[in-house]
């Protein structure tokens, strides 16, 4: 069965250190999410991206966060100086738009010390 | 208005037992009512989903009903498992285009379903 593949799967990283998380969606989706979960909390929503632009956003997507589609396979996610309070589990999902579903990856821990 | 409400935070539910957990919305622009079930270091698995326009969905031992009017939905699970412990989130979204639009999660439940 196809499924969200995520690299690495823990992160440990400095405050101020850039981190790229990395995805590979199922082949044929076409829409591409981030979602992060702190530790005991619920899932949250962060962006969207179809056709190669970010079609949505939430408020904690600021300007350190980009995602980029580099080639046909992978979506990544950009933290460009990390916080502490970035620490948390990342979760990439895709959907093929057409049963409305959104599958999810296994995450990246990232650990911001 | 974005928000989902979930409750109980946590269930204990003896095995065969029904586990009954419950959300709640606020915007009526909601059109996709999903659940989600998620074991210790793994990602948000699909379990059910459901759409407005139907009252009750089962799928084996899993049943959503959904109440319109009341703006609530919740998940049932008949003859619960040990198996079945796991943290459970209900979610939310607008469908717009081809796609649905983020899923607004509620904050989940924690099942434990006692052998």
């Amino acid at each position: 069965e196809p499924e969200v593949t995520q690299t690495p799967s823990h992160q440990v990283t400095q405050m101020g250190q850039e981190v790229i998380l990395r995805c590979v969606p199922i082949s044929n989706h076409l829409y591409f999410y981030w979602y992060r979960q702190i530790l005991g909390q619920k899932v949250e929503f962060l962006v969207s991206f179809y056709n190669n632009e970010i079609s949505e956003k939430s408020e904690i997507f600021d300007d350190q966060f980009s995602v980029e589609r580099p080639d046909g396979s992978n979506f990544t996610l950009k933290i460009r100086s990390t916080k502490l309070e970035d620490s948390a589990m990342y979760f990439c999902a895709s959907s093929d738009g057409a049963s409305k579903t959104q599958y999810f990856g296994p995450g990246t821990r990232l650990l911001v010390l | 208005q974005q928000q989902v409400k979930q409750s109980p935070q946590s269930l204990i539910v003896q095995k065969g037992g029904i586990s009954i957990i419950n959300c709640a919305y606020e915007n009526t622009a909601f059109d996709y009512f999903p659940w989600y079930q998620q074991f210790p270091g793994k990602g948000p698995a699909l379990l059910i989903a459901i759409r407005p326009d139907v009252s009750e969905k089962k799928e084996g031992r899993f049943t959503i009903s959904f109440n319109k009017s009341a703006k609530q939905f919740s998940l049932h699970i008949m003859d619960s498992q040990p198996g079945d412990s796991a943290t459970y989130f209900c979610a939310a979204s607008i469908s717009y285009g081809g796609s649905q639009g983020n899923l607004i999660f509620g904050k989940g439940t924690k099942l434990s379903v006692k052998p």
